[in-house]
């Protein structure tokens, strides 16, 4: 059974720094990588999706690795900024099953 | 921890049929709960989100009439595909968000998924 975990659970930073949030599974079998971003009392936000054939995904600020063979995936935010304090997410689809980790809960501070 | 029960996990229906799935909390109130679709080889798609006791608020895009949603209760949303057609197979999933940390912690909890097959 595929387990996904984030590392780690909560993070705050000063405005401004660098930081990277990470993510795990156990079953390096999958179909894609998803991070996402949960706003208090809102739905997710798709920030990245790598499929399982690519390395790397970027957005602006944001750039996702995947490293399928030891069954890890980074997220990388660059210049963070108070609006980026949320919750993040990594999820991972494999054989038609999706498999959320519990989130990493990222505060900047201004 | 909370758990989210999502029922059934895969579903195989005629075209023109309704096929309906199950949201439950099973250890926890959710005031709140959100209905996913996921298109192949793309991301999670926000369909609709469902305030207990409610309308639904549904997403630019989706179809009111064709996906119902229902939050009857405080463990229980159902989404309700109506007159299905082979371009509504995909994964469907949900989340509920705790209603004890609704003002703070934001803690959402998903389900494992439905995947539905119309043919």
């Amino acid at each position: 059974k595929q387990e996904v975990t984030q590392i780690p659970a909560a993070l705050s930073v000063p405005e401004g720094e660098n930081l990277v949030l990470n993510c795990s599974f156990t079953d390096s079998a999958i179909y894609n990588l998803q991070w996402f971003r949960q706003d208090p009392g809102k739905g997710l936000t798709s920030l990245l999706l790598i499929q399982s054939s690519q390395r790397e995904q970027t957005s602006g600020r944001l750039n996702a690795s995947l490293d399928k063979s030891s069954g890890r995936s980074t997220l990388y935010i660059a210049a963070s900024q108070p609006g980026d304090s949320a919750t993040y997410l990594c999820a991972v689809l494999d054989n038609n099953d999706m498999r959320f980790g519990a989130g990493t809960r990222l505060t900047v501070k201004p | 921890g909370a758990v989210v029960s999502q029922h059934p996990s895969r579903v195989i229906c005629k075209s023109g049929t309704s096929v309906k799935i199950e949201c439950r909390s099973l250890d926890f109130q959710a005031t709140t709960m959100f209905w996913y679709r996921q298109f192949p080889k793309k991301s999670l798609m926000l369909m609709a989100t469902s305030n207990e006791g409610s309308k639904a608020t549904y997403e630019q895009g989706v179809e009111k009439d064709k996906f119902l949603i229902n939050h009857a209760s405080l463990t229980l949303s159902t989404l309700t595909v109506t007159s299905a057609h082979p371009e509504d197979s995909s994964f469907y999933i949900c989340s509920a968000e705790d209603r004890a940390f609704s003002s703070g912690a934001n803690v959402l909890t998903f389900g494992a998924g439905s995947r539905l097959t119309v043919l």
